[in-house]
């Protein structure tokens, strides 16, 4: 079974300091793609980055960066110098492509809050 | 563009009322699929469906029912509905490719008393 695992509920930073949302996945299939979607206080869903199970490359765009380690099934994002526009759910998410059909699956999500 | 559409954005039913939540996306897509969410409990597939007349179930499907009779529709339908059911719901599309990201509708908010 797969399945997505964000232990952290909620984290609270001050603006300016740097943030690491962590992300645990499980699946047996070998290919397989990771996701992260942005949910802000307005409340619709967007989609930030996308990795799939072969590449390993960290990934940076701008403030945010992306780090996937398949050695302990992980897929972290760190934003670098937050700002209170960070404040948001986070959602990490894989999809597999099993038995000729696919889902994605969704982590609970991590609330972050950046205090001015 | 308009993406994926649903409506309503509010609905408030009482216990035991049906209701259908409308999903409409002009994107060409393949893949369509329900969400609810609540709070702790993060994003949690309904049902779900990889092309026209083709749905499954996902994670949480008991109580609702889905059809897929045109590539650009998949409306939810609440038989009965539950106070349980409360929720706020999102439809979701992407090209039948899973390394596709899904697009969102903005989600219906759905009161059960």
């Amino acid at each position: 079974a797969q399945k997505v695992t964000q232990a952290q509920t909620e984290i609270s930073v001050v603006e300016k300091e740097d943030v690491t949302l962590d992300c645990v996945y499980e699946t047996r299939d070998t290919t397989y793609y990771l996701f992260w979607y942005k949910q802000p206080p307005s409340g619709e869903l967007v989609f930030l980055i996308r990795r799939n199970s072969f590449d390993e490359q960290n990934e940076i765009s701008g403030r945010y960066s992306w780090n996937f380690q398949k050695s302990t099934s992980s897929f972290n994002f760190t934003i670098t110098a937050s700002q209170v526009v960070d404040s948001a759910v986070y959602f990490c998410a894989l999809n597999c492509l099993t038995s000729g059909t696919y889902k994605y699956i969704f982590g609970t999500g991590t609330r972050l809050k950046v205090l001015a | 563009n308009a993406g994926v559409t649903q409506t309503p954005k509010f609905q408030v039913l009482k216990t035991g009322q049906s209701m259908t939540l409308q999903c409409a996306q002009d994107m060409n897509h393949e893949y369509m699929s329900w969400y609810r969410q609540d709070p702790g409990m993060g994003l949690r597939l309904i049902h779900y469906s990889v092309g026209a007349g083709i749905t499954d179930q996902g994670e949480v499907p008991n109580g609702y029912n889905v059809s897929r009779s045109t590539t650009e529709d998949f409306p939810l339908r609440l038989l009965s509905a539950a106070p349980s059911q409360t929720s706020v719901y999102f439809c979701a599309s992407s090209p039948r490719s899973y390394n596709s990201p899904l697009h969102f509708g903005n989600g219906t908010r759905l009161t059960v008393t």
